[in-house]
């Protein structure tokens, strides 16, 4: 079935930096490709997406390309800030759209002043 | 225009009570999904609905937890006789249709002692 793998957490970083953390997946067609933010205390907010290769979905200064030649979906930043602290999660849909989301497990992002 | 809206935000039930979960949609979504998040980990699709209509619940397990969207107020996620394992945070999503991306509420908390 469909699988999605996110680099492993925790990642601390200092303000400024930058930032990959890395997703890979399995999915059959040609699934729809999230990035979702989970602040504390909060549920999920989509933070960008991508819907067929070599899309690049941008938000906030995030970035994140599709690539179904490695089957990849890393999320990058050039400089992050305290206010990215958080537990980001990478997700796939089906290649109808969304309906339901696979999710991997992911990656705490802790970012020190 | 409100967000998607879920209550109660914690709840507490001693084993072999029941619990209902209750998700109001984003104003003009016609589509929910529930999703489970347990400690830790990544979320996992339970159940996805219409209007009355359950289209998928590949996810749910199968005894102890149904749901419903009726066609008048919130969709319902129900789980009788709770035991320890149901701890967890219960997330519902909406969408306008159901190729379109999903927007989620704050979940639920739910404890089972």
């Amino acid at each position: 079935g469909d699988s999605v793998t996110q680099m492993e957490g925790p990642v601390t970083l200092s303000e400024e930096a930058f930032l990959t953390i890395n997703c890979t997946y399995t999915a059959t067609g040609y699934p729809s490709l999230f990035w979702y933010v989970q602040y504390p205390g909060e549920g999920l907010q989509l933070l960008l997406k991508a819907t067929k290769a070599d899309d690049k979905g941008s938000n906030k200064g995030f970035e994140a390309t599709y690539r179904k030649e490695t089957t990849s979906f890393h999320l990058e930043k050039g400089s992050v800030q305290v206010s990215d602290s958080a537990v980001y999660f990478c997700a796939l849909g089906g290649d109808q759209g969304a309906q339901k989301l696979v999710f991997g497990q992911g990656t705490r992002l802790t970012i020190n002043p | 225009n409100a967000g998607v809206m879920q209550n109660p935000r914690h709840l507490v039930r001693r084993r072999g009570q029941e619990a209902r979960l209750r998700c109001s949609p984003m104003k003009g979504h016609s589509h929910v999904y529930w999703y489970r998040q347990l400690p830790e980990e990544g979320l996992k699709f339970m159940v996805y609905l219409q209007k009355e209509n359950i289209i998928d619940e590949s996810g749910m397990p199968k005894e102890r937890f149904s749901a419903e969207f009726p066609k008048e107020g919130p969709s319902i996620l129900r789980i009788q006789q709770v035991v320890r394992g149901d701890s967890a945070a219960y997330f519902c999503a909406s969408s306008r249709q159901g190729r379109d991306e999903q927007y989620f509420g704050p979940g639920t908390r739910l404890t089972v002692t």
